[in-house]
């Protein structure tokens, strides 16, 4: 079966901290893996990532992906509390066209 | 990137009735996705709407519990049909898009509680 896991669930950091959050995937033909921050209701796109060891960076915020371990990172350096959010992992897979969701990480960054 | 709206953005029904809800996209898509993300859990896919065709649903959820329509390239509805308690929570419709094709953006979903 397909799946999705991130972790930690949850993380509470200082700001300017730097925090580091994991997605590990099992899934058959994976196609991309993407990143979403979700505050209240919608979550809003960050990253697809497709090929391996290619660093995605908006801002403070960056990616990697590694397909032969099968995992992703997000970096976020000197967070704010804006950044507060639910974070969300999803992996894309192809033949089937699937949208897997992790359960997401939960950041929570006090001032 | 799409710009989607959702409509009702909540509403507290009781158990036992239906409600509808609505999607709307500023451009035509081919495709539309249906979530659900019940309290404290991570999204999860319903149904895929393709204009023109009958939506496909994953498993879990059945057309009679949760009629789809999609009439057009730029709408879709979503009925939650005879809810229960359980059927509370935030219903999302989303749409792909961005350079790679694989992007989804999400409406601003709707919060549905069942008493």
């Amino acid at each position: 079966e397909d799946k999705v896991v991130q972790s930690p669930l949850s993380l509470v950091v200082h700001e300017g901290d730097t925090v580091t959050l994991n997605c590990s995937y099992e899934v058959t033909n994976f196609r991309s893996l993407l990143w979403y921050k979700q505050e209240k209701k919608a979550p809003t796109f960050l990253f697809m990532l497709t090929s391996s060891g290619i660093e995605k960076k908006s801002g403070r915020l960056s990616s990697i992906l590694d397909k032969k371990e099968l995992f992703s990172i997000l970096n976020i350096t000197a967070t704010q509390t804006g950044d507060s959010a639910v974070y969300l992992c999803a992996v894309v897979t192809s033949g089937t066209y699937k949208y897997i969701f992790g359960t997401g990480t939960r950041l929570k960054v006090l001032a | 990137s799409a710009v989607i709206s959702q409509k009702p953005s909540r509403d507290i029904c009781q158990r036992g009735t239906s409600l509808t809800i609505q999607c709307q996209v500023d451009s035509q898509v081919t495709m539309m996705f249906w979530y659900r993300q019940q309290p404290g859990q991570s999204l999860t896919l319903i149904a895929t709407a393709n204009q023109g065709s009958e939506a496909t649903y994953e498993s879990g959820f059945v057309i009679d519990k949760f009629p789809i329509s999609r009439p057009n390239l730029t709408f879709s509805t979503l009925t939650v049909s005879n809810m229960s308690p359980e059927d509370s929570s935030i219903y999302l419709c989303s749409v792909e898009g961005g350079q790679g094709g694989y992007e989804q953006y999400f409406g601003p979903g709707t919060r549905l509680t069942v008493t």
